[in-house]
């Protein structure tokens, strides 16, 4: 069976400084690998994913992620925050192309100025 | 990218009744899930919603408590049944759509 693990469950940080949100997966299979924000009181919305190819993935507002397979994780990081960052963020896996998504706990990150 | 609509967006719902929740998808789609996000906890996949036969279930999650329609390609009606406050959760809807999976706005729904 596959699991995410995302180990902290809320992660502090001042505006402009650099971030790391951790996630870790179990599978015996090959993955898919996303990330999901969720901003406050809205619904969820695809931040990146990973299907094959480069291990490093961009999102449209200056996150990134990359696929490490040695040692099963998708961290998600950022060189400088706003604090429009301010959300809730899951990893999730899928084994195969139905995208039934498995997911992790959710990190909170939150931005103070 | 797929457009999803659910209704009720939220709803206060007494103990012992049921309330149906329903997905309307813009386009056809195969599959369809629904997943529970209980307070403060991540999501969790209920049931996948199959045309013409009936849904798959996910281990702890029932027919009983959550039956689930799936008339058409476009659409699929989730009902939470004999309500309890543990039911208290935000239900929602994901359709797979290219390389991804969209999800609806959610139902909040509050047991009382």
């Amino acid at each position: 069976a596959q699991s995410v693990t995302q180990l902290d469950s809320q992660v502090p940080v001042f505006e402009e400084a650099p971030v790391e949100l951790r996630c870790n997966y179990s599978s015996s299979v090959s993955v898919y690998l996303f990330w999901y924000v969720q901003y406050p009181n809205q619904g969820l919305q695809l931040l990146l994913k990973y299907l094959s190819g480069s291990t490093l993935v961009e999102s449209i507002n200056g996150f990134e992620a990359e696929f490490n397979k040695s040692q099963t994780s998708f961290h998600l990081r950022k060189p400088s925050v706003h604090i429009s960052d301010t959300a809730e963020y899951f990893c999730a896996v899928s084994t195969d192309s139905s995208y039934k998504l498995i997911f992790g706990s959710g990190t909170r990150l939150l931005v103070r100025p | 990218s797929a457009v999803i609509s659910q209704k009720p967006s939220r709803d206060i719902c007494q103990r012992g009744t049921s309330l149906t929740i329903q997905c309307q998808v813009d386009s056809q789609v195969t599959m369809m899930f629904w997943y529970r996000q209980q307070p403060g906890q991540s999501l969790t996949l209920i049931a996948t919603a199959n045309q013409g036969s009936e849904a798959t279930y996910e281990s702890g999650f029932v027919i009983d408590k959550f039956p689930i329609s799936r008339p058409n390609l476009t659409f699929s009606t989730l009902t939470v049944s004999n309500m309890s406050p543990e039911d208290s959760s935000i239900y929602l809807c994901s359709v797979p759509q290219g390389t991804e999976a969209f999800f609806g706005q959610g139902t909040r729904l509050t047991v009382v």
